[in-house]
């Protein structure tokens, strides 16, 4: 089955600077790859996605980036803010069945 | 839209009892599922609905987890008995087609005592 790993596991950043989340995957079969966001005591909310058959996405802040032949994608937060603070996970999927990753807690020091 | 409805949000309960977990997704979505999310980590997928047939199950505990997805629309998950390690928060989420991207609710928050 898919595996997926995320790393760091915590990220400190200052607000206004950029963050960046990395995830491998072991399955070349993949061919979706959303980014969801969960602040404490809510369900994950998708902020991202991208198919195989691109190799980066941008939705004004935030980009993801997908390298196929190295089985990695990345997700880049620009211009941090402290509502940015959150777990940011990453998952694969193919298709259907999503494989998180473990997650990434994020925070944004003001 | 109205997001994924659960209910109810926190539930207690003590070992070998039973407990039941409510789903409504949205509104014309035809792929139900639920996950299981233990704290510290991701969400691991227990069960893929398609209208009111089963996908994939292959993860679903079936000797104490069932679950129903009746007329293709609301959908419950039964836990019966619970054990300790089933202390976790159950997630559901519906996509409007298999592979579409998943929405999620805020899930069931289950402590075993």
């Amino acid at each position: 089955g898919e595996n997926v790993e995320q790393h760091p596991s915590t990220l400190s950043v200052q607000e206004g600077d950029s963050a960046v989340i990395k995830c491998t995957y072991s399955d070349s079969a993949s061919n979706y790859f959303p980014w969801y966001k969960q602040e404490l005591g809510k369900g994950p909310q998708l902020i991202i996605d991208i198919r195989s058959n691109v190799g980066e996405k941008k939705d004004q802040r935030i980009a993801v980036t997908l390298n196929k032949t190295a089985k990695h994608f990345s997700l880049h937060i620009t211009e941090t803010q402290p509502e940015d603070s959150a777990v940011y996970f990453c998952a694969a999927s193919n298709p259907g069945q999503l494989t998180f990753g473990s997650g990434t807690q994020l925070t944004v020091l003001p | 839209e109205a997001g994924v409805a659960q209910s109810p949000r926190y539930k207690i309960i003590e070992k070998r009892q039973s407990v039941a977990f409510w789903c409504n997704p949205i509104s014309g979505h035809a792929t139900l599922y639920w996950y299981q999310q233990i704290l510290g980590q991701g969400p691991k997928l227990l069960i893929q609905f398609q209208n009111n047939g089963v996908v994939d199950d292959s993860q679903l505990p079936k000797d104490r987890f069932s679950a129903e997805r009746l007329k293709g629309v609301d959908s419950t998950l039964k836990i019966q008995p619970a054990k300790l390690e089933d202390s976790a928060v159950y997630l559901c989420a519906s996509s409007l087609k298999e592979g579409g991207p998943q929405h999620f609710g805020d899930g069931t928050r289950l402590s075993i005592l």
